[in-house]
């Protein structure tokens, strides 16, 4: 069965500093896609990044990047120079293409508080 | 575009009472979910359609039934509403492509309270 672990349940960081939040899977399949979504405090989510199983480049936007490791079943996410728009639960999430649905298997979310 | 919409916003029932939740999108997706947000708990799948006519169970269907009749629209049931089932919930909806997942588009949320 598949699953995703956010270990992180809640960060506290000050203005500018950096910040990674760590996702961990689980599957069995081969061919899987991982997603970030960010819910600010106004509650909607909000996609970050979709990732399949056989691109394993780092990706970067603005200030944030990802990392995706096959080798520890990681898919880290940092923010770079954090800003207070910045606080906001961040979940990982994990689609299986054997699923058919590719229903998303979500972790339990990261809490991130931007100290200004 | 309105995208993923839900209705209604807020609600609030006594045990035992029914209700429907409403998820209308308007990307002419195929795949459509309903899922719940609990704290701590993250988002667990209820139900989800492949397309209009079709609906599967997902993580945590007891309690719930879904329909979808037609393309753009997603209905969640609560037949005999339990405090259990206080949580918000929300719908989304994706492209539909052989051999790719795409991301899901989520609708703001419904708050839902049984007392």
């Amino acid at each position: 069965a598949q699953k995703v672990t956010q270990a992180q349940t809640e960060i506290s960081v000050v203005e500018k500093e950096d910040v990674t939040l760590d996702c961990v899977y689980e599957t069995r399949d081969t061919t899987y896609y991982l997603f970030w979504y960010k819910q600010p405090p106004s509650g909607e989510l909000v996609f970050l990044i979709r990732r399949n199983s056989f691109d394993e480049q780092n990706e970067i936007s603005g200030r944030y990047s990802w990392n995706f490791q096959k080798s520890t079943s990681s898919f880290n996410f940092t923010i770079t120079a954090s800003q207070v728009v910045d606080s906001a639960v961040y979940f990982c999430a994990l689609s299986e293409e054997g699923a058919g649905s590719y229903q998303l298997t979500f972790g339990k979310g990261t809490k991130l508080s931007v100290i200004p | 575009n309105a995208g993923v919409t839900q209705t209604p916003k807020f609600r609030v029932l006594k045990t035992g009472q029914s209700m429907t939740l409403l998820c209308a999108q308007d990307m002419n997706h195929e795949y459509m979910y309903w899922y719940r947000q609990d704290p701590g708990m993250g988002l667990r799948l209820i139900h989800y359609s492949v397309g209009e006519g079709t609906t599967a169970k997902g993580e945590v269907p007891d309690g719930y039934n879904v329909s979808r009749l037609k393309k753009q629209n997603f209905l969640l049931g609560l037949e005999s509403a339990a405090p259990s089932q206080t949580s918000v919930y929300f719908c989304a909806s994706s492209y539909r492509r052989e051999g790719t997942a795409y991301e899901q588009y989520f609708g703001p949320g419904t708050r839902l309270t049984v007392t």
